[in-house]
């Protein structure tokens, strides 16, 4: 079973730009979560996405902002990029509650930098 | 403020020898519990998970957790130099395993 995917894997931005980062769940997953991972705050929260609704969300201002389509892909956006916002992005997917123990999966994350 | 705070390292250890990785949350009602490695570019690796108070073993490694004590932690027996990874505490507070909220991890280097 193919793992969670995410694109790009590498993205460079300028200060103010915005950035659409995507993410395609493991077959059966349509729960999609998206953290934060930076030196110093370490791995944070976003937001989580279920049947293309927002369930979820962390400690996030409103320019990080995410959708989920219907086929369970997810993206997130970031809008008037800053130069805090350089981070690794994962996301991660789970199962359905019910079908066993569901712990999180990550994807191989997208990694942001913004000068 | 829910926190996740383990034990300050780096953590060096000899090949064979047990390694100890330690966890505290503050948040009473948190549910279960996760261990997960990430090495260095890579993204987080599941290990283990466990839900009730005690010891869950999986080959070389058993998690305990005492939630009278707010403590979980994981042991990794006869380490090898390929364990050699940052090691992260997560802690689910709300019931659903999607929003995590995780330690700041630890760095295990195992010495050949």
């Amino acid at each position: 079973k193919a793992g969670v995917t995410q694109t790009p894997r590498y993205l460079i931005k300028t200060r103010g730009q915005q950035v659409t980062l995507s993410c395609s769940p493991i077959s059966g997953h349509r729960s999609v979560s998206w953290y934060q991972q930076t030196p110093g705050q370490g791995l944070q929260f976003l937001f989580e996405y279920f049947s293309e609704t927002q369930r979820n969300k962390g400690n996030f201002p409103g320019r990080f902002s995410g959708r989920q389509f219907s086929n369970s892909r997810s993206e997130m956006n970031v809008s008037t990029l800053e130069l805090g916002d350089s981070a690794l992005y994962l996301c991660a997917s789970s199962p359905p509650v019910g079908t066993g123990n569901s712990p999180l999966h990550f994807g191989n994350g997208t990694r942001l930098t913004v000068t | 403020q829910k926190e996740v705070e383990q034990n300050s390292g780096p953590l060096s250890v000899p090949e064979g020898a047990i390694a100890s990785l330690n966890c505290t949350y503050s948040d009473r009602g948190s549910q279960s519990f996760f261990w997960y490695r990430q090495y260095s570019g890579k993204s987080p690796e599941l290990i283990m998970f466990i839900y009730s108070n005690g010891d869950k073993e999986d080959g070389r490694f058993t998690a305990q957790l005492n939630k009278a004590s707010q403590y979980v932690s994981l042991l990794i027996r006869d380490s090898q130099p390929s364990d050699s990874a940052t090691y992260l505490c997560a802690v689910n507070v709300n019931g659903a395993n999607s929003k995590l909220t995780f330690g700041k991890g630890i760095t295990l280097s195992v010495r050949p």
